[in-house]
C-alpha cells in the first residue's frame, strides 16, 4: 500500500511565523503536490515537483514555497505566515506519466492567529 | 467561470435511493477525468477514472459528455457507507495539472 505521511495533523502558528509541512511517501513517486482545501472552494494547487529539486508553481503559489531535496520528501514552506493562509493543507504523490490515481496524505490543519 | 463545476448540494437521500451528481467543466482540451471520494476529515481517494464509453464499477457508473463537456457520477441502492462528498477531477492533455471541482456531499439516511 502506498502510504504519504504529513508531519503534523493540526498546527497553530501566529501571523508572521515561517511555517514548515512535511510530506512523505514511500513508493518511489515522481511527483508530488500540494494542496489547499477550503469549503466552497476544493483543492487548489499551490506547487507540484515532478522530480527532485524540480517544481512547478500551481495556481496560488503566492505566499508559498516548497524544496524537494529528496525524492520521497516535499516540503511548503510558509515565509510569513498570514490569517488568510489558515486551511487544510493536503499533499499527494503520483507515480509518473501516464498514471492518474493520486495518493493523498492525511492533511495538515493549519490555523494561522 | 470556475474551471469545474459541481451540484452544490448537499444531498440527503434515503438508503437504497438512487443518486446522480453532475459535474461541468470549461476546458475542452481536457483529456482525463475521475471521481474522487472524501469522508469527513479524511484524504480524497480515487473512486473511478471516466471513460467515454462509460464505465460502471458495482453500483457506481460514470458517464462522460465530451461535447457538453459534462461528467456524471450515478449510484444505486444507495448505502449508510456511502455519505461522503464527492469531487469532481479533470486532468488537462499536458503536465500533471489536476482540477478538482468543490465537491458535493452526499448523506444516505437510514
Amino acid at each position: 500500500d502506498v502510504k504519504v505521511t504529513q508531519s503534523s495533523r493540526y498546527l497553530v502558528k501566529r501571523t508572521g511565523e515561517k511555517v514548515f509541512l512535511e510530506c512523505v511517501q514511500d513508493m518511489d513517486h515522481e511527483n508530488m503536490f500540494w494542496y489547499r482545501q477550503d469549503p466552497g472552494l476544493g483543492l487548489r494547487l499551490i506547487y507540484f515537483s515532478y522530480d527532485v529539486k524540480m517544481k512547478e508553481k500551481g495556481d496560488i503559489p503566492e505566499g508559498y514555497s516548497v524544496s524537494r531535496e529528496k525524492k520521497e520528501r516535499f516540503s511548503l514552506i510558509l515565509e510569513s505566515a498570514s490569517t488568510n493562509q489558515t486551511s487544510m493543507y493536503l499533499c499527494a504523490s503520483l507515480p509518473g506519466q501516464g498514471f492518474y490515481e493520486q495518493y493523498f496524505g492525511p492533511g495538515t490543519r493549519l490555523t494561522v492567529t | 467561470r470556475k474551471e469545474v463545476e459541481q451540484d452544490p448540494g448537499p444531498f440527503n437521500v434515503p438508503e437504497g435511493a438512487t443518486v446522480a451528481f453532475n459535474c461541468t467543466y470549461s476546458n475542452s482540451a481536457s483529456q482525463s477525468f475521475f471521481w474522487y471520494r472524501q469522508d469527513c476529515r479524511k484524504e480524497p481517494k480515487l473512486l473511478m477514472s471516466v471513460y467515454s464509453s462509460g464505465n460502471e464499477d458495482g453500483r457506481f457508473t460514470a458517464q462522460l459528455n465530451r461535447a457538453s463537456q459534462y461528467i456524471s457520477l450515478l449510484i444505486r441502492d444507495s448505502k449508510l457507507s456511502d455519505s461522503a462528498t464527492y469531487l469532481c477531477v479533470v486532468k488537462g492533455q499536458w503536465g500533471q495539472n489536476f482540477v478538482f471541482g468543490p465537491g458535493t456531499r452526499l448523506s444516505v439516511l437510514p
